[in-house]
């Protein structure tokens, strides 16, 4: 199992500002997924995070839009730039401990507006 | 492209079993999990099937037909506390991402 933390839990920005969320890990993980979820809505997965390696963005996120960090193998940030209020939603860190099973974060809340 | 459809909605009674459904249109597959998520919290991991057939925890039991391309989630002797949204996710190949379903909210009602 893992235990995952996230900072912030949520946040109010203003339109145009940048976010970094982190992602914080109980244990050393070679891959780490960002996901975003409307409320009500499914897991989007915005990008797969490598240590020492560029994050893989999936169609439809860029990095300059999601700058990814992930500088050890128990940490990463998502930063969420230039936001718009389409931004606003729930992201979500979460890690593979086996190649069936993730373990997520709690989340962060975010509202832009 | 990969899709996956689960019903958008389930309501049952406290104690009754109650069968959610999957379906997933895939270039492969590699196997299927579920997931388990309350109202502002994280999703947690409930089962997983590679193979055909049904695969048994506790209260939840979790089925595949990958010749139906099908899958469902079983919950039996319901209780308030499994009220929430229940997803699907489907990965195609190994090495690739799991692909989430719209996900399913159940209420469970007294």
């Amino acid at each position: 199992s893992a235990v995952i933390s996230q900072k912030p839990s949520r946040d109010i920005c203003q339109r145009g500002t940048s976010l970094t969320i982190q992602c914080q890990v109980d244990s050393q993980v070679t891959m780490m997924f960002w996901y975003r979820q409307q409320p009500g809505q499914s897991l989007t997965l915005i990008a797969t995070a490598n240590q020492g390696s560029e994050a893989t963005y999936e169609s439809g996120f860029v990095i300059d839009k999601f700058p990814i960090s992930r500088p050890n193998l128990t940490f990463s940030t998502l930063t969420v730039s230039n936001m718009s209020p389409e931004d606003s939603s729930i992201y979500l860190c979460s890690v593979e401990m086996s190649s069936y099973e993730q373990y997520f974060g709690p989340g962060t809340r975010l509202t832009v507006t | 492209g990969q899709s996956l459809e689960q019903p958008s909605e389930v309501t049952a009674v406290e104690g009754a079993i109650v069968q959610i459904n999957c379906t997933y249109q895939t270039s492969g597959f590699y196997g299927l999990s579920w997931y388990q998520q309350h109202d502002g919290g994280a999703p947690t991991f409930l089962s997983y099937n590679a193979l055909d057939g049904l695969e048994e925890t506790g209260r939840f039991s979790s089925f595949l037909s990958r010749s139906d391309s099908y899958g469902y989630l079983l919950l039996q002797e319901l209780q308030m506390k499994d009220s929430a949204s229940y997803f699907c996710a489907v990965r195609a190949n190994y090495g690739q991402n799991f692909v989430f379903g719209p996900g399913t909210r159940l209420s469970v009602l007294p």
